[in-house]
């Protein structure tokens, strides 16, 4: 059974860019989150999609946002890029009902490492 | 503020030596606690879910318990392959909020 496939797995970006990052779930799951990691901050949760529609999100800018397509696939985008942003990206999938192991076991995947320059 | 905190930040042992890692949390409802362990240049994987006070979970040598304050990830007799990032999480009931604590990282000396 395939993982959950992120792509790229590195990205170096300027600052005042825009940039895409894309996460294949497992398949038949239908929930996808997304996570920020940084050495500072640990990490966070970003936002939640199931079923195509933004179910939870946490507290980040504007400038980050995502959507989710009929085949579960999501993407994230974050723009006009600031330093601060240089993180690495993990969303993690799950069956249905609930994200980060609630109900079923989540599933991440190995991330992307974005560096801001 | 809802924070989480764990304790250590970084733990080495003797190979066989039990012990234990915290995750405290002060959140104002908890759906949820969630441990994870990230090896280096991975995402997290899953361990465990506790969903209320006084409930235990097991998983070859690791247990997690959980009270209403804190939680713990027994480690017993410890082999180098456990050597990781132990990272716990909790889910607010308000808001369905996540927040992670920045981990403890074990290394287990052969």
């Amino acid at each position: 059974k395939a993982g959950v496939t992120q792509t790229p797995r590195y990205l170096i970006k300027t600052r005042g860019q825009q940039v895409t990052l894309s996460c294949s779930p497992i398949s038949g799951h239908r929930s996808v989150s997304w996570y920020q990691q940084t050495p500072g901050q640990g990490l966070q949760f970003l936002f939640e999609y199931f079923s195509e529609t933004q179910r939870n999100k946490g507290n980040f800018p504007g400038r980050f946002s995502g959507r989710q397509f009929s085949n579960s696939r999501s993407e994230m985008n974050v723009s006009t890029l600031e330093l601060g942003d240089s993180a690495l990206y993990l969303c993690a999938s799950s069956a249905e009902g609930g994200i980060l192991g609630w109900g079923t076991e989540a599933f991440f995947g190995q991330g992307t490492r974005l560096t801001v320059v | 503020e809802d924070q989480v905190t764990q304790s250590p930040e970084a733990l080495r042992l003797q190979e066989g030596e039990s012990s234990s890692l915290n995750c405290s949390y002060t959140v104002s409802g908890l759906r949820g606690l969630f441990w994870y362990r990230q090896d280096p240049g991975k995402g997290p994987e899953f361990l465990f879910t506790l969903y209320s006070a006084g409930e235990e979970k097991e998983k070859e040598r690791l247990k997690a318990t959980l009270t209403k304050k804190e939680s713990f990830l027994h480690i017993t007799a410890p082999k180098p392959e456990d050597s990781a990032t132990y990272l716990c999480a909790v889910q607010t009931d308000t808001g369905n909020q996540f927040y992670f604590g920045t981990g403890t990282s074990l290394t287990v000396i052969p």
